[in-house]
């Protein structure tokens, strides 16, 4: 399987406490996306790393690319209870591979008021 | 602005039987892409459409098609439906698109419920 693994597969944590999820990925890139699902809905798009970046910032996101360990984590940032989500890390490898985005299995996020 | 629309939200159906399912892309956005995500896992990818040609195809039986129109928006076909087959069906339209290849954000639509009995 070419699916990246997300690390941990869920996180409980108290509101105003910072959140950091993992992933793994197994081939080489274009780009690496993060992406948030609400309750089996669809997909929003958070922030995307390309491969030549290390670390990229969006208001209480931040990224971070480590190529040569195909890795990247998302540190959530204080926290609120509507970070309640699926967080996917989704790799785009570019090329031919056209419009297949890889998705990991995700981590459930739950954040307590 | 409107965003990626996908009809119909929810449907049952039974084995055997055959659905289409319907994606209207953002405006100006050429390039749409179908993935299928079955509870508790990540979407898989289907299909990729960009400029009204097939670009990508996921591992997928013949079972599922699809097809793009000269406005842009598509269609997934999947005939003779198994139970397996019950899963969120997920739109994507991309703006940022080189040579046919994505390079940017996906904009997802909330999906098609597909429940087959």
């Amino acid at each position: 399987s070419q699916q990246g693994e997300e690390d941990p597969q869920a996180l409980s944590i108290q509101e105003g406490e910072n959140a950091t999820m993992n992933c793994s990925y197994k081939t080489s890139i274009n780009n690496l996306q993060w992406y948030r699902q609400n309750s089996g809905r669809g997909l929003v798009h958070l922030i995307l790393i390309r491969s030549n970046e290390r670390e990229k910032h969006s208001g209480r996101l931040r990224v971070t690319l480590d190529t040569s360990k195909k890795s990247s984590s998302l540190l959530i940032t204080a926290s609120r209870a509507a970070d309640t989500a699926s967080y996917f890390c989704v790799q785009n490898a570019g090329g031919t591979s056209y419009g297949k985005l890889t998705f990991g299995q995700g981590t459930i996020l739950t954040v307590h008021p | 602005d409107a965003g990626v629309t996908q009809s119909p939200t929810h449907l049952i159906k039974t084995r055997g039987q055959h659905v289409t399912l319907r994606c209207s892309p953002i405006s100006g956005h050429k390039s749409v892409s179908w993935y299928q995500q079955v509870l508790g896992q990540g979407p898989q990818f289907i299909f990729q459409y960009y400029e009204k040609e097939e670009r990508g195809r996921g591992n997928f039986p013949d079972r599922f098609s699809a097809r793009q129109f000269p406005n842009y928006s598509s269609e997934l076909n999947v005939n003779a439906l198994l139970l397996g087959d019950s899963a969120l069906y997920l739109c994507a339209s991309s703006f940022r698109v080189a040579q046919g290849t994505i390079t940017g954000e996906l904009f997802f639509g909330e999906g098609s419920r597909l429940t087959v009995l």
